[in-house]
């Protein structure tokens, strides 16, 4: 079965500075990988998706995020904060083969401090 | 094009009683997905259409139930509305459902309160 574990539901970063969301995985097989991001009072919007190409995905915004296998971890990052980034964050993960049945993770609230 | 659209945007009811959310997909997509939002639980998936046919279920009760239509337009009922049942329901379409094949585009939710 394939879950998601997103450390830290809350992380709190200066305007300009690092962001570092955390993302673990489970998965019976090398996985399909997606991080969303939610504003207020809006759906999830896909900010980039790995699909076992490149380790290393790029995404809008600015945003990228790395598979590592051995880790079993696809965080997400962003080298400076803006204030727009302030929003909701999730990790999700789908197993090949099969049919849409996306699992995404709780959720990080990203917030930006000016 | 038009993105996915969900009515009611926001919604409230009583216990017992019973709600049916609608959900138009992007045109010329075919696989209809369903979750259930709330702040302690994350993103729950709750079922999947493709072509009228529901291929993918979570653990829900029976309470909760879909269908589609022969235009992919989904609609979710609950019935014997609990207040645990207060949530925001999203709906995300995607072209056929292949795992990674196609994302899920969401639409912006029916926010559903439960007094």
């Amino acid at each position: 079965a394939q879950s998601v574990t997103q450390l830290g539901s809350h992380v709190s970063v200066s305007e300009g500075a690092l962001v570092l969301l955390r993302c673990n995985y489970s998965s019976s097989v090398p996985p399909y990988l997606f991080w969303y991001v939610q504003y207020p009072n809006q759906g999830l919007q896909l900010l980039l998706k790995y699909t076992s190409a490149a380790t290393l995905v790029k995404g809008i915004n600015g945003f990228e995020a790395e598979f590592k296998k051995s880790e079993t971890s696809f965080h997400l990052t962003k080298p400076s904060a803006h204030m727009s980034d302030a929003a909701e964050y999730f990790c999700a993960v789908s197993e090949p083969g099969g049919y849409q049945k996306v699992t995404f993770g709780t959720g990080t609230k990203l917030q930006v401090i000016p | 094009k038009a993105g996915v659209t969900q009515t009611p945007r926001y919604l409230i009811k009583t216990r017992g009683q019973q709600v049916t959310l609608s959900c138009s997909p992007i045109s010329g997509h075919r696989s209809v997905s369903w979750y259930q939002q709330t702040p302690g639980q994350g993103l729950q998936f709750l079922f999947e259409y493709f072509s009228e046919t529901q291929r993918n279920k979570g653990n829900f009760p029976g309470r909760f139930s879909g269908r589609q239509f022969s235009n992919s337009r989904s609609e979710m009922n609950v019935s014997t509305l609990e207040l645990g049942d207060s949530a925001l329901y999203l709906c995300a379409s995607s072209f056929d459902g292949r795992a990674g094949a196609n994302v899920l585009t969401f639409g912006a939710g029916s926010r559903l309160t439960v007094l």
